[in-house]
């Protein structure tokens, strides 16, 4: 199985920083990576898919770059509905495999 | 819209069995891959199985081979989970979803069901 490894797993920041998550596949995945966002007590969300496509309705400060085994995921300047979880999903091979999370918190 | 709305959840004791089902609606069912993710309390997300548009071709994670099977009812716009031989590892919350389709997307999990619970206790 592909194994997904994102960093930090908790990120403590303030409204309107730049945030950054990175995570790492053990084997080339191209660009068949997604991201999903998660807040407490809810079904996670697709904001991301191929790496760095956009999904629509998801606001233009959040963007994703990398192929091959390192990607990252970027909000450009954090908003208060954006602490929450997120997860990287690799779907380059079955079994699809989630990152660990990271979890994105008020400082 | 489009609406998936997971049940059959609750408390089960240990070797038992349940059966979850999701209910679809908003989207052309049939032509859609399925699966199912679940997350263990305060735990991330893992895949556990996902079918095809026929339900000819199913995938399962190691961890539940054997002992759950997932099955589909086209007619009906209904997705389910047999889960037998229950451990408390399989506690959770358990999520259908529907396969992203098209160019890119094929191969992601948008949009999922709001969840259900299963626990796995004496």
């Amino acid at each position: 199985d592909i194994q997904m490894t994102q960093s930090p797993s908790t990120l403590s920041a303030s409204v309107g920083d730049r945030v950054t998550i990175t995570c790492r596949a053990s084997q080339s995945i191209s660009g068949w990576l997604a991201w999903y966002q998660q807040k407490p007590g809810k079904a996670p969300k697709l904001i991301i898919y191929e790496a760095s496509s956009l999904m629509s309705g998801v606001p233009s400060r959040f963007s994703g770059s990398g192929s091959g085994t390192e990607f990252v995921l970027t909000i450009s300047s954090l908003q208060p509905d954006d602490f929450a979880t997120f997860y990287c999903q690799q779907y380059q091979r079955y079994p699809p495999t989630f990152g660990q999370g990271t979890k994105v918190e008020m400082k | 819209q489009v609406q998936l709305v997971e049940s059959g959840g609750g408390v089960v004791q240990p070797e038992r069995s349940l059966t979850l089902s999701c209910a679809a609606s908003g989207f052309s069912f049939k032509s859609c891959v399925m699966h199912w993710v679940r997350q263990a309390p305060g735990k991330g997300l893992e895949w556990v199985s996902g079918i095809s548009l026929d339900g000819n071709d199913k995938h399962y994670a190691d961890s539940v081979k054997g002992r759950f099977t997932v099955s589909r009812d086209n007619s009906k716009n209904t997705l389910n989970l047999q889960m037998n031989s229950l451990t408390t590892e399989d506690t959770g919350v358990y999520y259908c979803a529907r396969e992203g389709y098209g160019s890119g997307y094929c191969g992601t999990f948008d949009p999922w069901g709001q969840g259900v619970l299963v626990t796995v206790s004496s």
